[in-house]
Formats: structure tokens, C-alpha cells, sequence
């Protein structure tokens, strides 16, 4: 158990809809990631935050948005969703040595019908 | 554009034999280079984080070596076992934490 919670870990839903994917790290962990895992790809970097402000962006479409709230918990908004937005969504935290690894949570498996 | 490059991107290793693969990152603005073991069905767990040119990280039979001035790292495992079967991804660090696709190993009984 890596200590970082996500929910829920299975979502189906249809095209158009919105969804919102929820995640709690590590105790003490300020530095949260977001990723994004689709069929034959790696991880793709979405977005960073920090201590409840954005830190780094990757191509996270503009359907998407995140946000990091003061108990440090953040939430992934997914919306006018697309079959092609079906995918692992993973959520990590970093501890506060700057170089430190990542501690990813199970994942969010969305399903876009 | 940041480019993490692994390879090879599947490999197939008797039990018993030794293997290692590559990643390969910019040799700009380096801050760390991790490498994650990904076993199916699990989350990716860190297995080395490596910050200094000439660094080699050992746990077990695995271990790492890192040149930060040609822009590569290798991943070794000794005596290959069917545990050490998953994907492999190695993840650059600068201001964003960039993974490679991963290299998938499978050890063959």
C-alpha cells in the first residue's frame, strides 16, 4: 500500500458526460501528479500540483482541469468526455526531498461508452 | 518536446539469465532519474533514484548506473527470476516527472 488513495477505481459513462476523479496522498506529501494511461501508451503527464498551486502542465486538454485543495487532496475534472478519453488515470505524490520518487495510487480506470 | 526513450521495448529472458536495457533522456537541465517497476494489475513502484553523473544504485539482483553527460541510464538484472517479470520504466525529472513507454520483460520458466 503506498499510502496515496484514488476513487473511485472503475467509471463507465457516456460520451459528453463529465466525470471527477479524487485523489488523497501520501500523509505529509505536498506534491501531487497526475497521469494519464491509455492503450499502448506509457504515462502521460497531465499535471503537477504543489502545496495547493500548479507547478508544471503537460498536454492536458483544455476538457481537463485539476485543482489541489488546502487538506491537499486533489480532484481531476474530466469533461465533454470522448471514447478516447478511456483510460488508467493515475494519481501520485512526491515526498519533500526534491528529487524524491513518485508513489502512485491504483488508478481510475474511466470508461467512456 | 522532452524525450524519455527505453529500449528495448519487449524482451523475452530465460530464468537464470542476466539481461539489461536502456534509457536514454536529454542531457539538458537534469534534475533525477528514476527507474519504476510496473507489475500487472499493480500501481508503479520505485525501485532507484539516481540525481549524480557516475551514480550506480544496487538493490538485490538489480541495479542501475547513470551518465548524465550523454544522456543514459542502464537497468541490470542478474539471474533472472519469474518475480522479475513486469514493465520497467525509467522517468526523467526536470520541472515535470517525463516516463518512458517502459521495457516489458518476460521471464521464460
Amino acid at each position: 500500500d503506498s499510502g496515496v488513495t484514488q476513487t473511485p477505481k472503475h467509471l463507465i459513462t457516456a460520451t459528453g458526460q463529465r466525470v471527477t476523479l479524487r485523489c488523497s496522498p501520501r500523509s505529509g506529501d505536498l506534491s501531487v501528479y497526475w497521469y494519464q494511461q491509455s492503450l499502448d501508451q506509457g504515462l502521460q503527464f497531465l499535471i503537477q500540483y504543489y502545496n495547493g498551486e500548479e507547478r508544471a502542465k503537460g498536454n492536458i486538454l483544455e476538457r481537463f482541469s485539476a485543482q489541489q485543495f488546502p487538506d491537499l487532496h486533489s480532484e481531476l475534472n474530466l469533461s465533454s468526455l470522448e471514447l478516447g478519453d478511456s483510460a488508467l488515470y493515475f494519481c501520485a505524490s512526491r515526498g519533500q526531498v526534491n528529487t524524491g520518487e513518485l508513489f502512485f495510487g491504483e488508478g481510475s480506470r474511466l470508461t467512456v461508452l | 518536446i522532452l524525450n524519455v526513450e527505453q529500449s528495448p521495448q519487449s524482451l523475452h529472458v530465460q530464468e537464470g539469465d542476466s539481461t539489461n536495457f536502456t534509457c536514454s533522456f536529454p542531457s539538458s537541465n537534469f534534475y533525477a532519474l528514476h527507474w519504476y517497476r510496473w507489475e500487472t494489475a499493480k500501481s508503479p513502484e520505485a525501485l532507484f533514484v539516481m540525481t549524480l553523473n557516475g551514480d550506480e544504485k544496487k538493490k538485490g539482483r538489480i541495479s542501475a548506473t547513470l551518465n548524465t553527460k550523454e544522456g543514459y541510464s542502464y537497468l541490470y538484472i542478474k539471474g533472472s527470476q519469474p518475480e522479475d517479470s513486469a514493465t520497467y520504466l525509467c522517468a526523467f525529472r526536470e520541472d515535470k516527472i517525463i516516463f518512458g513507454k517502459g521495457t516489458r520483460l518476460h521471464i521464460l520458466p
